[in-house]
């Protein structure tokens, strides 16, 4: 029962520097998600794919740059790290069900930029 | 005015308290509704969903929509401190998109 599995879970990097924090589901969904979660402002979407090959924007995508490696797999990359980009990364995926969409969640990586 | 708005709490009630919490929305053409639940350190899970047009029972969880309101309610009876985590309702912008809204979460405490 692993589900939506996302490394490394903690992380500091210094400004500048690039990382790749990397996610994978075995859930079988189409569709995957990078969302960053900021006190008092909720989960915003970096980025999503809705199937393998495919990438789009979310609200805030810049500094960001995403891979959507295969059907499992899909990693998010600062190249150049701000401090503005400390945040909590969740990893998601969801499907279609019964006409609604369910989104499930990663247990989150927690990323300081000093 | 934001898609979804939440009271972020935190909000601290003794064991065995009614809890209530609750979003509103701005788009009327929001479909379903969902809650989920954080706790410290977790990624959040689905806690349960409900359509637009009425109520969702779930143990003691109560799911609850007002349409004409724009309002959603989540209700736990009897609760726990284990019920103690951050709840956010989440709203899917359209059954088959790829976007979704979420409020920020109201911090819930349930002391023993």
């Amino acid at each position: 029962n692993a589900g939506v599995t996302q490394t490394p879970k903690f992380q500091v990097l210094k400004t500048g520097q690039s990382m790749t924090l990397q996610c994978a589901q075995d859930m079988n969904h189409n569709s995957m998600y990078w969302y960053r979660q900021d006190p008092g402002m909720g989960l915003r979407l970096i980025y999503y794919s809705a199937s393998e090959g495919t990438t789009d924007k979310g609200e805030v995508p810049n500094g960001y740059n995403v891979s959507r490696l295969n059907k499992r797999e899909f990693s998010l990359r600062l190249e150049s790290a701000a401090p503005s980009q400390t945040s909590v990364y969740f990893c998601a995926s969801s499907e279609v069900t019964g006409g609604r969409n369910t989104i499930y969640f990663g247990e989150g990586s927690w990323l300081t930029v000093v | 005015q934001k898609e979804v708005e939440q009271d972020p709490g935190p909000l601290s009630v003794p064991e065995g308290a009614i809890v209530s919490l609750n979003c509103t929305y701005s788009n009327s053409a929001f479909q379903y509704f969902m809650w989920y639940r954080q706790y410290s350190r977790k990624g959040p899970e689905l806690l349960m969903y409900t359509y637009s047009s009425g109520n969702k029972e779930d143990g003691r969880f109560t799911a609850q929509v007002d349409k004409s309101s724009k309002y959603i309610s989540l209700f736990i009876r009897d609760s726990q401190p284990s019920d103690s985590a951050t709840y956010l309702c989440a709203i899917p912008r359209d059954n088959y998109g790829q976007n979704f809204v979420f409020g920020p979460g109201t911090r819930l405490s349930v002391l023993p």
